[in-house]
């Protein structure tokens, strides 16, 4: 089975720290997403990558980064971290269909 | 553009009631779509899919059918479990690799 791994179940940070969150998967997937999922909204697109190196904005990139230096690490960064971006983020990795996700990690921002 | 309305919930049945939870779309040509399951605490697992007009996607007692004519996905369980408790997402994959989810739907079975 595809194991996608994040690091942190639960974290708690400070407005205007910087914020990686880390997502691993084992199953050599060219494709890997950040989404972040917040109650009535569903889950929303941040960024994804098709290679190593490669990025793509998906629909809200505003106040994010990500880096893939490895196919089977995908980071998302907070760059200077606000109380808006307490949430949940879901990690997800595929080569086709259909996507596999992550536990999630829920992120508050005090 | 491309978009996913699920009903709102949350739905609250007693064990055995049969379950149909609404989702239509909007999308340009022909997506795949799917069911997303979370359970508590949880990331999404697959549920089921159905990649053409016509397809019936099922899994664990769970179906759902591609109308292309009323663009909709219904999920629909005949007799529902306490352990179905959960919250459903609805989605659509149109463009590379990108899917569309719509807001979620919980599920409250109750004993």
């Amino acid at each position: 089975d595809v194991k996608v791994t994040q690091s942190s179940r639960y974290l708690v940070k400070r407005t205007g720290e910087k914020v990686f969150l880390e997502c691993v998967q084992d199953m050599d997937h060219e494709n890997m997403f950040w989404y972040r999922q917040d109650p009535g909204l569903g889950l929303r697109l941040i960024y994804f990558s098709y290679d190593v190196k490669m990025k793509e904005k998906g629909d809200i990139p505003e106040g994010y980064s990500v880096s893939r230096e490895k196919k089977e690490r995908f980071s998302l960064i907070l760059e200077s971290a606000s109380t808006n971006q307490t949430s949940m983020y879901l990690c997800a990795s595929s080569y086709d269909q259909p996507q596999h996700f992550g536990d999630g990690t829920r992120l508050s921002i005090l | 553009g491309n978009s996913v309305t699920q009903m709102e919930g949350p739905v609250t049945l007693s064990e055995e009631a049969f379950l149909t939870i609404n989702c239509t779309y909007t999308a340009t040509g022909y997506p795949s779509l799917f069911w997303y399951v979370q359970y508590p605490g949880e990331g999404l697992q697959l549920l089921l899919k159905a990649t053409k007009a016509d397809d019936k996607g099922s899994n664990k007692g769970f179906e759902a059918t591609y109308r292309k004519e009323t663009t909709s996905f219904h999920l629909e369980k005949g007799s529902v479990q306490v352990s179905d408790s959960a919250v459903y997402f609805c989605a659509l994959r149109r463009d590379f690799n990108k899917f569309y989810f719509g807001s979620g739907t919980k599920l409250n079975v109750k004993p």
